[in-house]
């Protein structure tokens, strides 16, 4: 069965300081990996975008990477600040179908003060 | 360009009644979605149309009707609101499932049923 596990399920960090949230897919063979972030009472907005064969994309202070052969994504954050406060979803696009995204459950991160 | 909008922002219903979400997109998107998302549950697909007079099931579609008479609008209809239909609930486009395609998020409806 396809799936998108993401670890922790919520993460408190101080503000200025780094994260990393995780991502683990069963999905096989896939098209794209995407991270979402969603903001409080907001619709998720697209961050990074990988294909199969891409290992590293840059968005800013965001910078996802991809091992498609552990079947593993990472969401790296540096220098966090308030605003990065959100839900962050990993999204697996298979390649073909008329319903091909496989959603993660989210990570929530707060940063504080 | 407006992007996708969506209304009510907020509603609450008494079980038993129905109502229409309200869903539209300005970017000549042929594909349209719907989901919820619960706690804990992540975002789960309802329904879902590829194109004008053209819709499917998705996960979740019971208790929901959908249609698609133009390439801009694409309501959902709760048929008879029940306590579990509470939830958030998201509107979505992009282009026809090409691989690399950015699904566009409407801002959101909170329907609680009483």
């Amino acid at each position: 069965k396809n799936q998108v596990e993401q670890s922790p399920q919520s993460l408190i960090i101080l503000e200025g300081k780094n994260c990393t949230l995780q991502c683990n897919y069963t999905v096989s063979p896939f098209s794209n990996l995407r991270w979402y972030k969603q903001d409080t009472g907001r619709g998720p907005v697209s961050l990074t975008i990988m294909t199969f064969s891409e290992n590293t994309k840059s968005n800013g202070r965001y910078t996802a990477t991809l091992d498609a052969d552990t079947k593993q994504s990472s969401l790296h954050i540096t220098a966090s600040q308030l605003s990065d406060s959100a839900s962050y979803i990993c999204v697996v696009t298979l390649p073909s179908g008329n319903t091909p995204l496989v959603f993660g459950k989210g990570t929530r991160l707060s940063v504080i003060a | 360009n407006a992007g996708v909008t969506q209304t009510p922002k907020f509603q609450v219903l008494k079980t038993g009644q129905s109502m229409t979400l309200q869903c539209a997109q300005d970017m000549n998107h042929e594909y349209m979605s719907w989901y919820r998302q619960d706690p804990g549950m992540g975002l789960r697909l309802i329904h879902y149309s590829v194109g004008a007079g053209i819709t499917d099931q998705g996960e979740v579609p019971n208790g929901y009707n959908v249609s698609r008479s133009t390439t801009e609008d694409f309501p959902l209809r709760l048929l008879s609101a029940a306590p579990s239909q509470t939830s958030v609930y998201f509107c979505a486009s992009s282009y026809y499932l090409a691989p690399y395609n950015e699904q566009f998020f409407g801002p959101g409806t909170r329907l609680t049923v009483l």
